[in-house]
């Protein structure tokens, strides 16, 4: 089945800096990779996607860019704000799951921006 | 309705208990997903169901975890004769066509077993 590894566990940063956080996954089959950002008490909430015929895609501040040579896409926040402290997933697309939402997550990196 | 709403938010059982865990999808969506999340883990797929049917359960760990749904709307997750392990967040979340995998999750039943 699929595989997917995320780092780091834990990232600190500055208000105002940028974060970036890395995944990898096993199977080239997959398809699809969404991220998902949960805060405490709360479910998870995607908040960006990038699917396997995409390079790069941006949604004002958060950018994923996907590598599928290397099967690594990674996750990049500009001007982190207070706001965007949180656990934050990343996930694939099981191969033969394409239909619907049978994601694989990483294990989640606890984000903490510092005023 | 306006979100997922899962319930209860937190429950509290003894060993051996048999527990169910509810989820109300967002009205109209066809498919609800159970996921379980353990403390400081990432979230393992259970069971997902389509309309009333559930084409794919082979997440659910053992044949003491159980799903249905009835109505294409609620869902009841129930766990037999609970055990410690099975302590964790469970995860409801519902999507509908086209974008069946983009999911919208509740908050989720936080489960502790005593």
């Amino acid at each position: 089945g699929e595989n997917v590894e995320q780092h780091p566990s834990t990232l600190s940063v500055q208000e105002g800096d940028s974060a970036v956080i890395k995944c990898t996954y096993s199977d080239s089959a997959s398809n699809y990779f969404p991220w998902y950002k949960q805060e405490l008490g709360k479910g998870p909430q995607l908040i960006i996607d990038i699917r396997s015929n995409v390079g790069e895609k941006k949604d004002q501040r958060i950018a994923v860019t996907l590598n599928k040579t290397a099967k690594h896409f990674s996750l990049h926040i500009t001007e982190t704000q207070p706001e965007d402290s949180a656990v934050y997933f990343c996930a694939a697309i099981l191969p033969g799951g394409t239909s619907y939402g049978k994601l694989t997550f990483g294990q989640g990196t606890i984000l903490t921006v510092h005023p | 309705g306006a979100g997922v709403s899962q319930s209860p938010s937190n429950k509290v059982t003894e060993k051996g208990k048999d527990v169910e865990l509810r989820c109300d999808p967002i009205s109209g969506h066809t498919a609800l997903y159970w996921y379980r999340q353990r403390l400081g883990q990432g979230l393992e797929f259970l069971i997902y169901f389509q309309g009333n049917s559930a084409p794919d359960k082979s997440g659910l760990p053992s044949d003491r975890f159980s799903a249905e749904r009835t109505g294409e709307s609620v869902s009841t997750l129930t766990i037999q004769r609970t055990q410690q392990e099975d302590s964790a967040v469970y995860l409801c979340a519902s999507s509908t066509p086209p974008t069946n995998e983009k999911l919208f999750f509740g908050s989720g039943t936080q489960l502790s077993v005593l």
